[in-house]
Protein backbone atom coordinates (compact mmCIF):
# COMPACT_ATOMS: atom_id res chain seq x y z
CA UNK A 1 0.00 0.00 0.00
CA UNK A 2 1.25 3.29 -0.90
CA UNK A 3 -0.75 5.50 0.29
CA UNK A 4 -0.63 8.07 3.29
CA UNK A 5 -0.67 6.38 6.61
CA UNK A 6 -1.51 7.14 9.83
CA UNK A 7 -0.87 5.29 13.35
CA UNK A 8 -2.71 4.78 16.04
CA UNK A 9 -6.10 4.89 13.73
CA UNK A 10 -7.73 5.58 17.42
CA UNK A 11 -6.36 6.77 20.77
CA UNK A 12 -8.33 7.41 23.93
CA UNK A 13 -6.16 9.24 26.52
CA UNK A 14 -7.24 10.89 29.67
CA UNK A 15 -7.18 14.46 30.20
CA UNK A 16 -3.89 15.84 30.75
CA UNK A 17 -1.68 13.02 29.24
CA UNK A 18 0.85 13.63 26.35
CA UNK A 19 -0.20 11.76 22.63
CA UNK A 20 1.73 11.61 19.89
CA UNK A 21 0.28 10.17 16.20
CA UNK A 22 2.75 9.51 13.45
CA UNK A 23 2.00 10.41 9.38
CA UNK A 24 4.18 8.17 6.80
CA UNK A 25 3.49 9.87 3.40
CA UNK A 26 3.36 8.70 0.00
CA UNK A 27 7.62 8.29 0.10
CA UNK A 28 7.89 10.96 -3.14
CA UNK A 29 5.92 13.49 -1.48
CA UNK A 30 7.61 16.55 -0.07
CA UNK A 31 4.82 18.92 0.90
CA UNK A 32 2.85 17.64 4.23
CA UNK A 33 -0.04 18.73 6.12
CA UNK A 34 -2.05 18.09 9.36
CA UNK A 35 -5.31 19.03 9.75
CA UNK A 36 -8.09 18.97 12.73
CA UNK A 37 -11.72 17.74 12.07
CA UNK A 38 -14.02 17.94 14.58
CA UNK A 39 -17.61 16.20 14.14
CA UNK A 40 -20.03 17.82 11.37
CA UNK A 41 -17.47 20.58 10.47
CA UNK A 42 -14.59 20.49 7.38
CA UNK A 43 -11.20 20.20 8.06
CA UNK A 44 -9.54 22.46 9.49
CA UNK A 45 -5.52 23.01 8.82
CA UNK A 46 -3.08 23.34 11.46
CA UNK A 47 0.18 23.12 10.18
CA UNK A 48 2.31 22.22 6.56
CA UNK A 49 5.82 21.20 5.97
CA UNK A 50 7.64 21.40 3.12
CA UNK A 51 10.77 18.72 3.52
CA UNK A 52 11.47 19.02 7.04
CA UNK A 53 10.54 22.79 7.43
CA UNK A 54 7.97 23.96 8.74
CA UNK A 55 6.49 26.33 6.75
CA UNK A 56 2.99 27.35 8.12
CA UNK A 57 1.10 26.75 11.41
CA UNK A 58 -2.52 27.53 11.99
CA UNK A 59 -3.71 29.94 15.35
CA UNK A 60 -5.53 26.61 16.02
CA UNK A 61 -2.23 25.13 16.82
CA UNK A 62 -1.47 26.16 20.78
CA UNK A 63 1.75 25.75 22.56
CA UNK A 64 0.27 22.12 23.71
CA UNK A 65 0.82 21.31 20.07
CA UNK A 66 3.83 20.42 18.58
CA UNK A 67 4.53 18.85 15.11
CA UNK A 68 7.45 17.68 13.90
CA UNK A 69 9.03 15.90 10.45
CA UNK A 70 12.44 15.26 10.59
CA UNK A 71 14.22 14.00 7.72
CA UNK A 72 11.86 15.14 5.54
CA UNK A 73 9.73 11.87 5.54
CA UNK A 74 7.60 11.05 8.63
CA UNK A 75 6.11 13.00 10.17
CA UNK A 76 4.58 13.33 14.35
CA UNK A 77 2.40 15.43 16.03
CA UNK A 78 2.39 15.66 19.56
CA UNK A 79 -0.21 17.20 22.10
CA UNK A 80 0.46 17.84 25.21
CA UNK A 81 -1.28 18.30 28.67
CA UNK A 82 -4.53 16.80 26.61
CA UNK A 83 -7.73 18.45 26.93
CA UNK A 84 -11.37 17.37 26.30
CA UNK A 85 -11.74 20.14 23.11
CA UNK A 86 -8.61 18.17 21.94
CA UNK A 87 -11.10 15.26 20.68
CA UNK A 88 -10.96 15.42 16.83
CA UNK A 89 -10.12 13.15 13.72
CA UNK A 90 -6.50 14.13 13.01
CA UNK A 91 -6.14 13.97 9.13
CA UNK A 92 -2.82 13.99 7.73
CA UNK A 93 -2.09 14.54 3.54
CA UNK A 94 0.69 14.66 1.59
CA UNK A 95 1.25 15.69 -2.29
CA UNK A 96 4.21 16.08 -4.56
CA UNK A 97 5.68 19.35 -5.12
CA UNK A 98 4.27 19.65 -8.92
CA UNK A 99 1.06 18.28 -8.19
CA UNK A 100 -0.93 21.07 -6.73
CA UNK A 101 -3.92 20.12 -5.88
CA UNK A 102 -3.85 16.64 -5.37
CA UNK A 103 -3.05 15.89 -1.90
CA UNK A 104 -3.79 12.60 -0.72
CA UNK A 105 -5.53 11.83 2.41
CA UNK A 106 -4.61 9.09 5.51
CA UNK A 107 -7.63 7.66 7.24
CA UNK A 108 -6.87 9.75 9.90
CA UNK A 109 -6.23 9.32 13.95
CA UNK A 110 -9.37 9.61 15.69
CA UNK A 111 -8.61 11.35 19.92
CA UNK A 112 -10.67 10.72 22.49
CA UNK A 113 -10.05 12.55 25.45
CA UNK A 114 -11.84 11.00 28.80
CA UNK B 1 -8.51 34.68 3.96
CA UNK B 2 -9.87 32.42 1.84
CA UNK B 3 -13.30 30.71 2.61
CA UNK B 4 -15.93 28.41 1.52
CA UNK B 5 -18.98 28.20 2.39
CA UNK B 6 -21.69 25.22 1.73
CA UNK B 7 -25.15 26.08 2.63
CA UNK B 8 -26.92 22.57 2.61
CA UNK B 9 -25.77 20.39 5.61
CA UNK B 10 -28.06 17.83 4.72
CA UNK B 11 -29.11 16.59 1.01
CA UNK B 12 -31.60 13.87 0.38
CA UNK B 13 -31.67 12.28 -3.04
CA UNK B 14 -33.51 9.32 -4.69
CA UNK B 15 -31.06 6.73 -6.27
CA UNK B 16 -31.11 7.38 -9.67
CA UNK B 17 -31.89 11.16 -9.59
CA UNK B 18 -29.76 13.95 -10.50
CA UNK B 19 -27.62 15.64 -7.82
CA UNK B 20 -26.10 19.38 -7.22
CA UNK B 21 -24.02 20.02 -4.32
CA UNK B 22 -23.63 23.92 -3.66
CA UNK B 23 -20.47 25.48 -3.34
CA UNK B 24 -19.28 29.05 -2.59
CA UNK B 25 -15.55 30.66 -2.10
CA UNK B 26 -14.46 33.98 -0.95
CA UNK B 27 -10.70 34.75 -2.27
CA UNK B 28 -9.41 37.69 -4.06
CA UNK B 29 -8.05 36.19 -7.43
CA UNK B 30 -8.59 32.59 -9.48
CA UNK B 31 -8.40 30.28 -6.80
CA UNK B 32 -7.36 26.42 -6.85
CA UNK B 33 -10.93 24.80 -6.32
CA UNK B 34 -11.44 21.17 -5.17
CA UNK B 35 -14.42 18.46 -4.11
CA UNK B 36 -13.27 15.77 -1.99
CA UNK B 37 -15.77 12.77 -0.70
CA UNK B 38 -15.03 11.37 2.61
CA UNK B 39 -17.43 7.69 3.07
CA UNK B 40 -17.80 6.64 6.96
CA UNK B 41 -14.31 5.73 8.30
CA UNK B 42 -12.17 6.60 5.09
CA UNK B 43 -9.97 9.59 4.45
CA UNK B 44 -10.51 12.27 1.76
CA UNK B 45 -10.50 11.30 -1.53
CA UNK B 46 -10.35 14.02 -4.13
CA UNK B 47 -12.91 14.07 -6.58
CA UNK B 48 -12.04 16.50 -9.27
CA UNK B 49 -10.08 19.91 -9.30
CA UNK B 50 -10.21 23.54 -11.10
CA UNK B 51 -6.91 25.38 -11.46
CA UNK B 52 -7.61 27.30 -14.88
CA UNK B 53 -8.83 26.67 -18.56
CA UNK B 54 -12.69 25.29 -18.99
CA UNK B 55 -14.88 26.12 -16.31
CA UNK B 56 -16.70 22.71 -16.67
CA UNK B 57 -13.90 20.10 -14.73
CA UNK B 58 -14.84 16.06 -14.85
CA UNK B 59 -13.99 13.85 -12.16
CA UNK B 60 -13.86 10.60 -11.00
CA UNK B 61 -16.80 8.49 -10.33
CA UNK B 62 -19.29 10.31 -12.90
CA UNK B 63 -19.16 13.66 -10.84
CA UNK B 64 -18.53 17.25 -12.71
CA UNK B 65 -18.17 20.77 -11.78
CA UNK B 66 -18.69 24.18 -12.88
CA UNK B 67 -16.58 27.29 -11.95
CA UNK B 68 -18.92 30.32 -12.19
CA UNK B 69 -16.44 32.85 -11.56
CA UNK B 70 -19.16 35.96 -11.50
CA UNK B 71 -21.36 33.81 -9.12
CA UNK B 72 -17.87 33.01 -7.05
CA UNK B 73 -19.35 29.22 -7.49
CA UNK B 74 -18.09 25.82 -7.32
CA UNK B 75 -20.99 23.69 -7.76
CA UNK B 76 -20.79 19.27 -7.77
CA UNK B 77 -23.10 17.64 -10.23
CA UNK B 78 -23.71 14.11 -10.86
CA UNK B 79 -26.32 13.12 -13.37
CA UNK B 80 -27.88 10.05 -12.11
CA UNK B 81 -26.68 9.08 -8.26
CA UNK B 82 -26.08 5.49 -7.32
CA UNK B 83 -26.49 4.33 -3.42
CA UNK B 84 -22.98 4.18 -2.46
CA UNK B 85 -22.02 7.76 -3.41
CA UNK B 86 -23.82 8.34 0.07
CA UNK B 87 -20.97 10.11 1.80
CA UNK B 88 -19.91 13.67 3.14
CA UNK B 89 -18.98 16.15 0.28
CA UNK B 90 -16.27 18.83 0.80
CA UNK B 91 -15.87 21.96 -0.89
CA UNK B 92 -12.42 23.27 -0.70
CA UNK B 93 -10.15 26.47 -1.91
CA UNK B 94 -6.36 26.63 -2.10
CA UNK B 95 -4.61 30.11 -2.74
CA UNK B 96 -2.39 30.19 -6.04
CA UNK B 97 0.70 30.14 -5.50
CA UNK B 98 2.76 30.50 -1.98
CA UNK B 99 1.93 27.20 0.30
CA UNK B 100 -1.21 26.21 -1.11
CA UNK B 101 -3.05 25.10 1.76
CA UNK B 102 -6.46 23.91 1.22
CA UNK B 103 -9.20 25.34 3.22
CA UNK B 104 -12.12 23.40 3.47
CA UNK B 105 -16.12 24.08 3.82
CA UNK B 106 -18.03 22.45 6.40
CA UNK B 107 -19.29 19.89 3.94
CA UNK B 108 -22.83 18.86 3.03
CA UNK B 109 -23.64 14.87 4.05
CA UNK B 110 -25.23 13.11 1.08
CA UNK B 111 -28.28 10.61 1.78
CA UNK B 112 -29.39 8.42 -0.76
CA UNK B 113 -32.93 6.88 -0.53
CA UNK B 114 -33.24 3.86 -2.55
Amino acid sequence: DTGVSQDPRHKITKRGQNVTFRCDPISEHNRLYWYRQTLGQGPEFLTYFQNEAQLEKSRLLSDRFSAERPKGSFSTLEIQRTEQGDSAMYLCASRAAARLGEAFFGQGTRLTVV
Amino acid sequence: AQSVTQPDIHITVSEGASLELRCNYSYGATPYLFWYVQSPGQGLQLLLKYFSGDTLVQGIKGFEAEFKRSQSSFNLRKPSVHWSDAAEYFCAVGAQGGSYIPTFGRGTSLIVHP
